[in-house]
Order: structure tokens, then C-alpha cells, then sequence
């Protein structure tokens, strides 16, 4: 079974500290994403990476960073966090071509920013 | 904008019927189409998926439709079960052989099957 980890499940932070989600998949992916999930608008696609050492963005990119620096683990990095960044976060890996596209998702992150 | 639009955000059916989830995009280039659900405190699980080149496929109970011309899927899932209750989400992929596996999901629809 893949299996996709995420640091914590619940996190609470200040305003302007420096946040780091992590997350670990155990099948061997190339591809790597990060996920904010809000009521009403759904899955959006913060950054993705296809490789060791690679990142494109997403659709919401701004106030975040990633990094990949192994194949398996795939950081989130809040810079300076911010009250409209409170959501729950979802890391996923896939491979990188299909069909199949499904994307295995970890349980999810709840960030609260206060 | 938008290009996965699920425009119900909640559905409410009894036990045994059938549940139908609606999913529209306006993206030309999407030719694979996928629906994940979601519990509470998880992350999202795959369902079911279809390639541009189909207009159905079923899995045991869950059957996806797709009608290209209407840029519009559905998710039929007969017959609905209690644990069936959970939010949907539709989600797309463009020109795959390019973009690799990103996708553009929908705003979820939350089931509720009722016992």
C-alpha cells in the first residue's frame, strides 16, 4: 500500500513565524504536491515537484516555498505565517505518467494561524 | 477561474437509491477525469477515473459518465450506502502525456446518505 506521512496532524502557529510542513511517501514517486484545502473552494495546488531538486508552481504559490532536496520527503515552508494561511494542507506523490493519474494523498495537516 | 466547477455543494439521498454527483469544466485540453472522496481528518482517497476517449466506466457500484460535447461528468453510485457519506471531489488532468499528473480539482460536493 502507498503510503503518504505528514509531520503533524494539527499545528498551531503566531503570525509571522516560519512554518514547515513535511511529508514522506514510501513508493518511490517522482511527482510530489502540495495541496490547501478551504470550504467552498476545493483542492488548490500550492507548489508541485517532478523531481530531486525541481519545483514548478501552482495555482496559490504566493507566501510559500518548497523543497526537495530527496526523492521520498517534500517540505512546505511557510515564510512569515499569516491568519489567511489558517487550512488544512495536503501533500500527495504520484508517478508521472499514466494513465493511472490518481494521486495518493496524505491525512492532511490543520494549520490554525493566530 | 474556475475550470472544475461542482456546483452542488451538498447532496442528500436515502439509503438504497441512487446518488448522482455533477461535475462541469470548461478546459478543452482536460481529456482524464477522476472523482476522489474524502472523510473527515483524511486526505482524499481515489474512486474512480475515465479517459477522454470513453463515456463510461464502472466499478462495482460506482459507474463515471462522461459527455464531452457538454464538458460535463457525473458519478453514479447505486445503491447509496451510509458509509458512501463523505465529500466528492471531481478532479482533471490535461494533455497528460505533457503535464504529467497535474490535476485541477472541484470544490467538493458533500453526500449525506441517510439510513
Amino acid at each position: 500500500d502507498v503510503k503518504v506521512t505528514q509531520s503533524s496532524r494539527y499545528l498551531v502557529k503566531r503570525t509571522g513565524e516560519k512554518v514547515f510542513l513535511e511529508c514522506v511517501q514510501d513508493m518511490d514517486h517522482e511527482n510530489m504536491f502540495w495541496y490547501r484545502q478551504d470550504p467552498g473552494l476545493g483542492l488548490r495546488l500550492i507548489y508541485f515537484s517532478y523531481d530531486v531538486k525541481m519545483k514548478e508552481k501552482g495555482d496559490i504559490p504566493e507566501g510559500y516555498s518548497v523543497s526537495r532536496e530527496k526523492k521520498e520527503r517534500f517540505s512546505l515552508i511557510l515564510e512569515s505565517a499569516s491568519t489567511n494561511q489558517t487550512s488544512m494542507y495536503l501533500c500527495a506523490s504520484s508517478f508521472p505518467w499514466g494513465p493511472p493519474l490518481e494521486q495518493y494523498f496524505g491525512p492532511g495537516t490543520r494549520l490554525t494561524v493566530t | 477561474d474556475q475550470q472544475v466547477k461542482q456546483n452542488s455543494p451538498s447532496l442528500s439521498v436515502q439509503e438504497g437509491r441512487i446518488s448522482i454527483l455533477n461535475c462541469d469544466y470548461t478546459n478543452s485540453m482536460f481529456d482524464y477525469f477522476l472523482w476522489y472522496k474524502k472523510y473527515p481528518a483524511e486526505g482524499p482517497t481515489f474512486l474512480i477515473s475515465i479517459s477522454s476517449i470513453k463515456d463510461k466506466n464502472e466499478d462495482g457500484r460506482f459507474t463515471v459518465f462522461l459527455n464531452k460535447s457538454a464538458k460535463h461528468l457525473s458519478l453514479h453510485i447505486v445503491p447509496s450506502q451510509p458509509g458512501d457519506s463523505a465529500v466528492y471531489f471531481c478532479a482533471a488532468s490535461a494533455s497528460w502525456w505533457t503535464s504529467g499528473s497535474r490535476l485541477t480539482f472541484g470544490e467538493g460536493t458533500q453526500l449525506t446518505v441517510n439510513p
